[in-house]
């Protein structure tokens, strides 16, 4: 079956404006998790959807970063006036919600780059 | 406060030797799980293994092994006969039980296998 999948692949953008970040997870996972992972360092935890709610966002470092989940599949990370410092891949994982930390299926990612 | 930490930022060794890569993580929870992810240069993340704090047998699976040892909060990975397709970043990663399943990663060791 597909896996998790992320559009775009890429996505260039100039300082201050505003970008959108899709993520298909897999068909029937209920929980869906957002991670940025910048150049030399491990993914960082920014998002994690039970359903429609989003159960957890701690991660997310300010309120220019958002994240929706509407009808509990397909999930958009927003970033609100985008700044240099956003620039990283940011990956999205899916999981069946059970009991014992299930296995997180990573999509390849939306790599961000901020002019 | 949880924190892994891979202290080995980068290793090389020849083809067909054996190298182990050193994961050290810090918890207070007494539930947690611990990972191994793989990441090739394509950049989509692999899930590994999955361990739980309860269960300390050391795990084999073909060339590769792991060692979870709690009185050191140790969870070593050893590959066995290397190949140049073990050639990645291995990121160790924990997540408790009591927060929603989040990961997090360590910094990874970038593992270079030479033929």
């Amino acid at each position: 079956g597909a896996g998790v999948s992320q559009t775009p692949s890429n996505k260039v953008t100039e300082k201050g404006k505003y970008v959108e970040l899709r993520c298909d997870p897999i068909s029937g996972h209920t929980a869906l998790y957002w991670y940025r992972q910048s150049l030399g360092q491990g993914p960082e935890f920014l998002i994690y959807f039970q359903g429609t709610g989003a159960a957890d966002d701690s991660g997310l470092p300010n309120d220019r970063f958002f994240a929706v989940r509407p009808e509990g599949s397909v999930s958009t990370l927003k970033i609100q006036r985008t700044e240099r410092g956003d620039s990283a891949v940011y990956l999205c994982a899916s999981s069946l919600k059970l009991a014992g930390a299930p296995e997180q299926f990573f999509g390849p990612g939306t790599r961000l780059t901020v002019l | 406060a949880q924190k892994v930490t891979q202290a080995q930022t980068e290793i090389s060794v020849v083809e067909k030797e054996d190298v182990t890569l050193d994961c050290v993580y810090e918890t207070r929870d007494t539930t947690y799980y611990l990972f191994w992810y793989k990441q090739p240069p394509s950049g989509e993340l692999v899930f590994l293994i999955r361990r739980n704090s309860f269960d300390e047998q050391n795990e084999i699976s073909g060339r590769y092994s792991w060692n979870f040892q709690k009185s050191t909060s140790s969870f070593n990975f050893t590959i066995t006969a290397s190949q140049v397709v073990d050639s990645a970043v291995y990121f160790c990663a924990l997540s408790e039980r009591n927060r929603d399943d989040k990961i997090i990663f360590g910094k990874g060791t970038r593992l270079h296998i030479l033929p």
